[in-house]
């Protein structure tokens, strides 16, 4: 079974802390994405990556920075964290190998930063 | 810029009915559209992709149209059991991995 897999399902943090979220794709699939998710204001892109060490801004890059050292595995980092970052955050995956064309996310972080 | 709009934010139907979930999106030059659900607290899941050639895709008691030239696609959901009850996202794909979301309709089906 194909999937999209995030390391934590709930993390709370202080603020000033640096929170490291983790996603991981076993689909081969070359694009990888980030967003957050917050009531009223739907799906934001944070920073997506089209291949190995790439990547690009997304609408809300601002106090986070994103690795994609592997071509299965993109991580999200968040230098200083701070309360207006508290958010559930979805990895997806895109590309040509299985289930391709299908955007395929993983079950979300849920981040409390107090 | 793409907008997509879900209309009705939210519904509520008895167990049976048959419904019929809106999309609209304002630039027709879409590689394709696929509709997700959301669980309270849970990822997307993926139902139905529809190819920017295609007019409709079907899997089990759902069917999901396309009509790019007036921006629409509506999710049609049969017989519907409130385990359908869930966030019904649209997602089109404007250029090279720009997803553009809908906000969603909340779905309730009562027993």
């Amino acid at each position: 079974d194909v999937k999209v897999t995030q390391s934590s399902r709930y993390l709370v943090k202080r603020t000033g802390e640096k929170v490291f979220l983790e996603c991981v794709q076993d689909m081969d699939h070359e694009n990888m994405f980030w967003y957050r998710q917050d009531p009223g204001l739907g799906l934001r892109l944070i920073y997506f990556s089209y291949d190995v060490k790439m990547k690009e801004k997304g609408d809300i890059p601002e106090g986070y920075s994103v690795s994609r050292e592997k071509k299965e595995r993109f991580s999200l980092i968040l230098e200083s964290a701070s309360t207006n970052q508290t958010s559930m955050y979805l990895c997806a995956s895109w590309g040509m190998g299985v289930g391709a064309n299908v955007l395929t996310f993983g079950a979300g972080s849920r981040l409390t930063v107090l | 810029k793409q907008e997509v709009t879900q209309i009705p934010a939210a519904l509520s139907v008895p167990e049976g009915e048959n419904l019929v979930l809106n999309c609209s999106f304002t630039d027709s030059a879409i590689y394709n559209l696929q509709w997700f659900r959301q669980d309270p607290g849970k990822g997307l899941t993926s139902l139905l992709l529809i190819q920017s050639s295609q007019r409709e895709q079907t899997s089990g008691r759902l069917n999901a149209s396309l009509d790019k030239s007036s921006g629409r696609s509506t999710l049609y959901i049969a017989a519907s059991q409130p385990g359908d009850s869930a966030t019904y996202l649209c997602a089109v794909v404007s250029g090279t991995y720009k997803y553009i979301f809908g906000t969603g309709t909340r779905l309730k089906v009562l027993a």
